[in-house]
């Protein structure tokens, strides 16, 4: 069974750094891009960042492009988000999740979030 | 970026009913659109992919359509396991965009 499990995320102060990884099991894991998205308390779904099969290329959001940096081990099934520079509003459950194409061309392409994991939450507050 | 807009942003609905929602983008995406429901406290499940294909193990009683702007997520007969909240996002385009979702209530 595909499974990805989160972890790393707790309280930190603005202006910290947290390290979240995502351990995916039950897939080729190399074949394929794998993506962050987050929730706000209350909020909807905004993605975050992903990188591609062979970790040759990462995508950001505006929002937190410059302070967060997205790598992956395929060694060890394992993908990471390095978060620098926490805001009060990076505060949100953070889901890692797969993406059904090893990249994300610039071309308009059938790309989705499936499965998710359960969710790790990132409070940023002093 | 393309917004999404969804419709309406919360409705109540009795178990049975027929159960519609849309979803709009601010320019045209083709089919490049997915859905997915989320349970309070829990990840969000992927329902439908490319605006009208049912993801492997999701009920037949969901289903999309639509292309171009428009688009729906139709839920045939309401069950108590399907009351959540609905997002769409678009996949056109990065960077990936949802709606600001759909909670459906029980009336």
């Amino acid at each position: 069974e595909l499974q990805l499990l989160e972890s790393g995320g707790g309280l930190v102060q603005p202006g910290g750094s947290l390290r979240l990884s995502c351990a995916a099991s039950g897939l080729t894991f190399s074949s394929y891009a794998m993506s962050w998205v987050r929730q706000a308390p209350g909020k909807g779904l905004e993605w975050v960042s992903c990188i591609s099969n062979r970790g040759d290329r990462t995508y950001y959001a505006d929002s937190v492009k410059g302070r967060f940096t997205i790598s992956r081990d395929n060694s060890k099934n394992t993908f990471f988000l390095q978060m620098n520079s926490l805001r009060a509003e990076d505060t949100a459950v953070y889901y890692c999740a797969k993406n059904p194409l090893p990249l994300i061309p610039a071309a308009p392409v059938y790309n989705w979030f499936d499965p998710w994991g359960q969710g790790t939450l990132v409070t940023v507050s002093s | 970026d393309i917004q999404m807009t969804q419709s309406p942003s919360s409705l109540s609905a009795s178990v049975g009913d027929r159960v519609t929602i849309t979803c709009r983008a601010s320019q045209s995406i083709a089919k490049f659109l997915n859905w997915y429901q989320q349970k309070p406290g829990k990840a969000p499940r992927l329902l439908i992919y490319a605006a009208s294909n049912l993801q492997s193990g999701v009920p037949s009683k969901f289903s999309g359509s639509g292309s171009g702007t428009d688009f729906t997520l139709t839920i045939s007969s309401l069950q108590p396991e399907d009351f959540a909240t609905y997002y769409c996002q678009q996949s056109y385009n990065t960077p990936p965009t949802f709606g600001q979702g759909t909670k459906v209530e029980i009336k």
